[in-house]
């Protein structure tokens, strides 16, 4: 399993865009890269998927580099509500039975 | 639609007491199933997974374990449990041959 490193946290004032990274170096061929959102006491919940290139939905986008050994969460005008653990996973996809969830990037949101 | 349920919410246990933590999930078949835990300001665990009835693998050594008598239904068990078993327990599934896990509300255990 490609392992990944992320910032421990991050702070961000509402309304401003925030962009966490993650680095993957060693990520195989056949990975995907997923994004994972914790609220306190409860499990994560999915953001978004992808490859290659950049991937949006109605909640946040992710941007790939063509050496794809890293990638970029990007949540937009963020709010209070957004303050969360955010996870970066590498693994590959339909076949992921073993996951490492990390630590993640605690981010808090200030008003 | 699809749900997870996790019960107990909340447990507290003494040191050497038993447990039986039970997840169910509703709207799917053959799930792949897994049980994570999460120490206080730590990351996520995984435990044990699971493709099938009868099926686990176990990812860390332990004093638990855990079981699933039917396609939709996983136990996580200990016959004595430790103070360092104290955490937070999540339940998550995933679709056959998928692989976005969603979880279920947890439970959270404290060892007395």
């Amino acid at each position: 399993l490609a392992k990944t490193t992320q910032p421990i946290s991050m702070d961000s004032y509402e309304g401003q865009e925030v962009n966490i990274t993650c680095s993957h170096n060693n990520i195989a061929t056949n990975d995907y890269i997923t994004w994972y959102q914790q609220f306190p006491s409860q499990g994560p919940r999915f953001i978004i998927q992808g490859y290659k290139t950049k991937v949006t939905n109605e909640v946040a986008s992710l941007f790939i580099p063509a050496d794809r050994k890293s990638s970029t969460l990007s949540l937009p005008r963020v709010s209070l509500s957004d303050t969360a653990v955010y996870y970066c996973l590498v693994g590959v996809s339909g076949g992921y039975q073993k996951v490492t969830f990390g630590i993640g990037t605690k981010l808090q949101v200030i008003p | 639609s699809q749900t997870i349920h996790q019960w107990p919410a909340t447990l507290v246990q003494p040191v050497g007491s038993p447990l039986s933590l039970e997840c169910t999930v509703e709207g799917t078949s053959n799930p792949n199933l897994y049980w994570y835990r999460q120490a206080a300001g730590r990351g996520l665990q995984l435990l044990f997974y699971s493709v099938g009835i009868g099926q686990i693998s176990s990812e860390v050594p332990q004093n638990l374990s855990a079981s699933r008598p039917q396609d939709r239904q996983f136990i996580l068990s200990s016959k004595k449990l430790l103070l360092s078993d104290s955490g937070f327990y999540l339940c998550a599934w995933s679709r056959e041959g998928a692989d976005t896990q969603y979880f279920g509300p947890g439970t959270r255990l404290t060892v007395l």
